[in-house]
């Protein structure tokens, strides 16, 4: 079945540590996006790409790094620069560029500070 | 700049009534989509409303967009337990077409 997968499901980091959170997809979708989710909020955009090779920077990008080598692939970098990582991590795609084209998402990540 | 409000933010009902949901925003959209999550879980696609007097339904739910107005509804039918969930709006901004903004989400609790 096509979809989405993020891993892992809990990421747990430690004060100055960078962790990277997995998104692949097999939708042969060309747009691939990270959002973050807090308890109580909508969701915020943190980065997305339309191609592979090339990413743009969302609403919240500092203290994240993302890389779009390969189609199905978006992994997101949760850098120690990020000081307030704790939320649930959701990874989305679309097939293209169109406005009627709506997002398909993974079952998210839950990141916690230890 | 796009804001997007949802009212109301929690709502809790009975089985079997009516209600509605509002997303309210604040500039010139192409775009408008609703949302369902579950708890802990991913957002499942439900409605995406292009132009004004745009009307969708599926099963017990209804979304209809108002562009003059910048409002969407999302009218719940008849509702049962398996309708709890949270819903979002998102609205395109017409300037980007990469990017959507969010509203709260409505935590919505369907009481046999």
């Amino acid at each position: 079945d096509g979809g989405i997968t993020q891993s892992p499901k809990y990421l747990f980091r430690k004060e100055g540590q960078n962790v990277t959170l997995s998104c692949e997809q097999n939708l042969n979708h060309d747009a691939m996006y990270w959002y973050r989710q807090d308890p109580g909020q909508g969701l915020r955009l943190i980065y997305y790409s339309q191609i592979v090779n090339d990413f743009q920077k969302g609403d919240i990008a500092e203290g994240y790094s993302v890389s779009r080598e390969k189609k199905e692939s978006f992994p997101l970098t949760v850098t120690s620069a990020q000081k307030n990582p704790t939320a649930f991590y959701l990874c989305a795609s679309s097939k293209g560029q169109r406005k009627n084209e709506k997002l398909f998402f993974g079952s998210g990540t839950q990141l916690s500070v230890l | 700049e796009l804001k997007v409000e949802q009212n109301p933010l929690f709502l809790s009902m009975q089985e079997g009534k009516n209600y509605t949901i509002y997303c309210n925003y604040s500039t010139t959209s192409d775009r408008l989509y609703w949302y369902r999550q579950d708890p802990g879980k991913s957002l499942e696609s439900l409605f995406v409303l292009l132009s004004n007097g745009a009307v969708k339904q599926e099963g017990r739910l209804m979304a209809s967009l108002d562009t003059k107005a910048r409002l969407s509804t999302l009218h719940i039918t008849a509702a049962v337990h398996d309708l709890s969930a949270t819903y979002f709006c998102a609205v395109g901004n017409a300037g980007n077409n990469r990017k959507l903004i969010w509203g709260l989400g409505t935590s919505l609790a369907v009481n046999p």
